[in-house]
């Protein structure tokens, strides 16, 4: 059964920063591009950012460039997502996602609230 | 990177069909047979209901269905069920390995 966890959502001062991380089981993680996508508060979804199976391409929302960085790490099936210069828009759930063009898992979402 | 565009809401009664417009440019929709589609319940996590346009994953019910023309994709529901009533979303490929959602579209069981 393919499972995607994910953890290290919080509150955080606008500009600070935190990092989340996604546990994932069941599949062959080292064959899988992997997604971050975000949802505000009674908003939609938002595409984040994406890493290649062996993380050598990564890509972003031009919102987050800069300042977010996704990463891998295929010895413990896990993903991540490396937040900085937090701003109050950034507030959402985050889930971790498995594959490129379309996502038939999902995490159960970590929410980030940024926030003084 | 702009969001596709979606109707905010639709509805429909038991029984009955609707179809749910996604917009997008020439860019996104338009150049790739990559369109997918969500359904959302209230704080679940979003459920892959349609892919690469019109394909339906294991699971899915065959009332769901999916199309395309030009920049316009499309979600049709048919004989609507209450537990349907959900917000569903739209996602295409844009080229260079990035990703656009629509803006969702809430559907009420009548």
């Amino acid at each position: 059964e393919v499972q995607l966890v994910e953890s290290g959502g919080g509150l955080v001062q606008p500009g600070g920063s935190l990092r989340l991380s996604c546990a994932a089981s069941g599949f062959i993680f080292t064959s899988s591009w992997m997604t971050w996508v975000r949802q505000a508060p009674g908003k939609g979804l938002e595409w984040v950012a994406n890493i290649k199976e062996d993380g050598s391409e990564k890509f972003y929302v031009d919102s987050v460039k800069g300042r977010f960085t996704i990463s891998r790490d295929n010895a413990k099936n896990s993903l991540y997502l490396q937040m900085n210069s937090l701003r109050a828009e950034d507030t959402a759930v985050y889930y971790c996602a498995r594959d490129l063009r379309f996502f038939n898992y999902w995490g159960q979402g970590t929410l980030v609230t940024v926030s003084s | 990177q702009s969001a596709l565009t979606q109707p905010r809401s639709v509805s429909g009664s038991p029984g009955q069909s609707v179809t749910i417009s996604c917009t997008g440019t020439s860019s996104d929709v338009g150049g790739f047979n990559y369109v997918s589609w969500y359904q959302q319940h209230p704080g679940k996590a979003p459920k892959l209901m349609i892919y690469d346009v019109t394909m339906r994953p294991s699971g899915v019910p065959d009332r769901f269905s999916g199309s395309k023309s030009g920049n316009t994709a499309s979600l049709t529901i048919s004989g609507l069920q209450a537990e349907d009533e959900a917000d569903y979303y739209c996602c295409s490929y844009a080229g260079s390995f990035t990703l656009v959602f629509g803006g969702g579209t809430k559907l009420t069981v009548l």
